[in-house]
């Protein structure tokens, strides 16, 4: 199962909004509502952000929203701030093919 | 509160076996699917196995006859065998609830294979 697809960096300045894209094929992400985004600062054990697309665990600020459009999953960060700074991975359900999840390669997210 | 806490990690031989732990509390192992992810250095995240609650486990290929998922109930502990290292096993290994959705993750334990 290939890795779904994230761009290796991204950025904005404070209280800015960022999108970062991760796209799959018809077999994970165009397939399923189970996207899930992590964010994981260095050294740090990955945090779960979203997941089934566009749900947010209690906790997380509202400033993080998810949506999904045909194979493209995307996060956007609303009203950056500095402690946003970290790498986010997507992940998908990629059908009884495979029974775990695929994930993204990691996209950096640098608050300039 | 829940709380993941991994375990056995450490630098090993190729070929060598190492047998990682993840004392749950705060919820029950066995009431909920549990996942092993790991993390080569400086790489992304990669899934490799899982259990579901009534026990059914699949790996990933690339660990797929090396590495056994278990748990015990007795303990509320997940557990990861691993057998026949390579060098390209070389991770931060951390144990998540669940399958699909990740939502609790341990602090990970590193396993290094080699010579």
């Amino acid at each position: 199962q290939s890795a779904l697809t994230q761009p290796p960096s991204a950025s904005g300045s404070p209280g800015q909004s960022v999108t970062i894209s991760c796209t799959g094929t018809s077999s994970d992400v165009g397939d399923y509502n189970y996207v899930s985004w992590y964010q994981q600062h260095p050294g740090k054990a990955p945090k779960l952000m979203i997941y089934e697309v566009s749900k947010r665990p209690s906790g997380v600020p509202d400033r993080f929203s998810g949506s999904k459009s045909g194979n493209t999953a995307s996060l956007t960060v609303s009203g950056l701030q500095a402690e946003d700074e970290a790498d986010y991975y997507c992940s998908s359900y990629a059908g009884s093919n495979n029974f775990g999840v695929v994930f993204g390669g990691g996209t950096k997210l640098t608050v300039l | 509160e829940v709380q993941l806490v991994e375990s056995g990690g450490g630098l090993i031989q190729p070929g060598g076996s190492l047998r990682l732990s993840c004392a749950a509390s705060g919820f029950t192992v066995s009431s909920n699917y549990m996942s092993w992810v790991r993390q080569a250095p400086g790489k992304g995240l990669e899934w490799v196995s899982v259990i579901y609650s009534g026990g059914t486990t699949y790996y990933a290929d690339s660990v797929k006859g090396r590495f056994t998922i278990s748990r015990d109930n007795s303990k509320n502990t997940l557990y990861f065998q691993m057998n026949s290292l390579r060098a390209e096993d070389t991770a931060v290994y951390y144990c998540a609830r669940g399958s699909v959705t990740l939502d609790y993750w341990g602090q990970g334990t590193l396993v290094t294979v080699s010579s």
